[in-house]
């Protein structure tokens, strides 16, 4: 069975441009959570979706957003790209059975120059 | 609120030797906790992962760790380190499925020959 699959694994960009990653979950999986991950910070959540909602969200400013198709395939966009933004962001999908069961994706290298 | 901490941003460990990695957390709910393993440039891995029932959680590559309500803690461990441990570990909480994942900083190992 195909794990979770984001792309691009690798991404450069300009301050200023805009962003949109991709995240494929696991077959089945109806729950797609998005995570930052930086040196200084660590990981931080970003938000989940459900059945193409969004139940939860941390607590990033409004450039982050995302969205979830109803295939479960989740996008997230980075707008107005800062610095700060260089991070890896990794998505993680579950079946939402109760068992807690979070698969995480490689992660998508972003780095802004 | 949910806050992880783990105990140490470093442990090094000689080949053949016990690995202790400490996790503590604080949660206003029954906690689920899970722990982490991410090699570099990849996801993370997960290693097991705590729910209900058993309170000594056996997980993949001869890790296991112990959920202890009184102490807060829920320490990974395995009897004898090998060269491929060597590592970043990460101790996380949730309250419910669906809810984020709270992440600690993270302990990287590295294994001596």
């Amino acid at each position: 069975k195909a794990g979770v699959t984001q792309t691009p694994r690798y991404l450069i960009k300009t301050r200023g441009q805009q962003v949109t990653l991709s995240c494929s979950p696991i077959s089945g999986h109806r729950s797609v959570s998005w995570y930052q991950q930086t040196p200084g910070q660590g990981l931080q959540f970003l938000f989940e979706y459900f059945s193409e909602t969004q139940r939860n969200k941390g607590n990033f400013p409004g450039r982050f957003s995302g969205r979830q198709f109803s295939n479960s395939r989740s996008e997230m966009n980075v707008s107005t790209l800062e610095l700060g933004d260089s991070a890896l962001y990794l998505c993680a999908s579950s079946f939402e059975a109760g068992d807690y069961g979070y698969t995480f994706g490689s992660g998508t290298r972003l780095t802004v120059v | 609120a949910q806050s992880v901490t783990q105990l140490g941003s470093h442990v090094s460990v000689s080949e053949g030797a016990l690995v202790l990695l400490r996790c503590n957390y604080s949660s206003s709910v029954p906690p689920y906790l899970f722990w982490y393993v991410q090699y570099p440039n990849q996801g993370l891995q997960l290693l097991l992962k705590y729910t209900t029932g058993a309170t000594l959680v056996k997980g993949i590559n001869g890790f296991e760790a112990e959920f202890k309500k009184s102490e807060t803690s829920f320490h990974l461990t395995k009897p004898s380190a090998h060269m491929s441990d060597a590592a970043e570990y990460f101790c996380a909480v949730t309250r419910a499925a669906g809810n984020k994942l709270t992440f600690g900083g993270g302990t990287r190992v590295l294994v001596k020959p």
